[in-house]
């Protein structure tokens, strides 16, 4: 158990539907990140946050949205879904070293 | 641009010793990292090089050369639970709260 939880572990939505994916990071961690996984495809990085602000940006559409609340919580915002947005979403929280520790993910299927 | 290699599958034997490749071009070099991932489930953390050198770390090693651009993990003393793909990562500029930026992985079939 790495510390990180998201929420949901799975969900199963329609084409053109909007979905918030949930992510609590490891106590005391600031930094949040936010990653798909697509099938045979590599983590690819979306987005970051530290303490409240964006920080990187990766390679996120701009359907998709984040945020990070002062709870340090973070939410992952996927609109006007496609097919193509199945996947399988990681969240990552890192400590000062710079160690990411992944959540178990959230398993999309866009029907 | 942001480039990393390593071979998209491999297979080895039980007991046995393994040598996943990974070479990296990228913007910026804050530390390399190697994570594995079972199907389906999260990565977890393995071994982490920000110096040239090898780090040693029970069964599995991590070798870093900065000037080639270049690592490998070392798996020894196989078991059939490390049958899992191996990704190869590279933190970029940001130091430490820096993000990381991941190969396809390699996966690692261990047979009897």
């Amino acid at each position: 158990d790495s510390g990180v939880t998201q929420t949901p572990k799975h969900l199963i939505t329609a084409t053109g539907q909007r979905v918030t994916l949930r992510c609590s990071p490891r106590s005391g961690d600031l930094s949040v990140y936010w990653y798909q996984q697509s099938l045979d495809q590599g983590l690819q990085f979306l987005i970051q946050y530290y303490n409240g602000e964006e920080r990187a940006k990766g390679n996120i559409l701009e359907r998709f949205s984040a945020q990070q609340f002062p709870d340090l919580h973070s939410e992952l915002n996927l609109s006007s879904l496609e097919l193509g947005d199945s996947a399988l979403y990681f969240c990552a929280s890192s400590d000062f070293m710079g160690e990411q520790y992944f959540g178990p993910g959230t398993r999309l299927t866009v029907t | 641009g942001q480039n990393i290699d390593q071979p998209t599958e491999m297979t080895a034997t039980e007991g046995a010793i393994v040598q996943i490749n990974c070479t990296y071009q990228t913007s910026g070099f804050n530390g390399l990292f190697w994570y594995q991932q079972h199907a389906g489930e999260a990565p977890t953390f393995l071994s982490y090089n920000v110096l040239d050198g090898l780090e040693e770390k029970g069964r599995f090693s991590s070798f870093l050369s900065r000037s080639k651009g270049y690592s490998y993990l070392l798996l020894k003393e196989l078991q059939m639970k490390d049958s899992a793909s191996y990704l190869c990562a590279v933190k970029g500029y940001g130091g430490s709260q820096g993000n990381l930026i991941f190969g396809k992985g390699t996966k690692l079939s261990v047979k009897p």
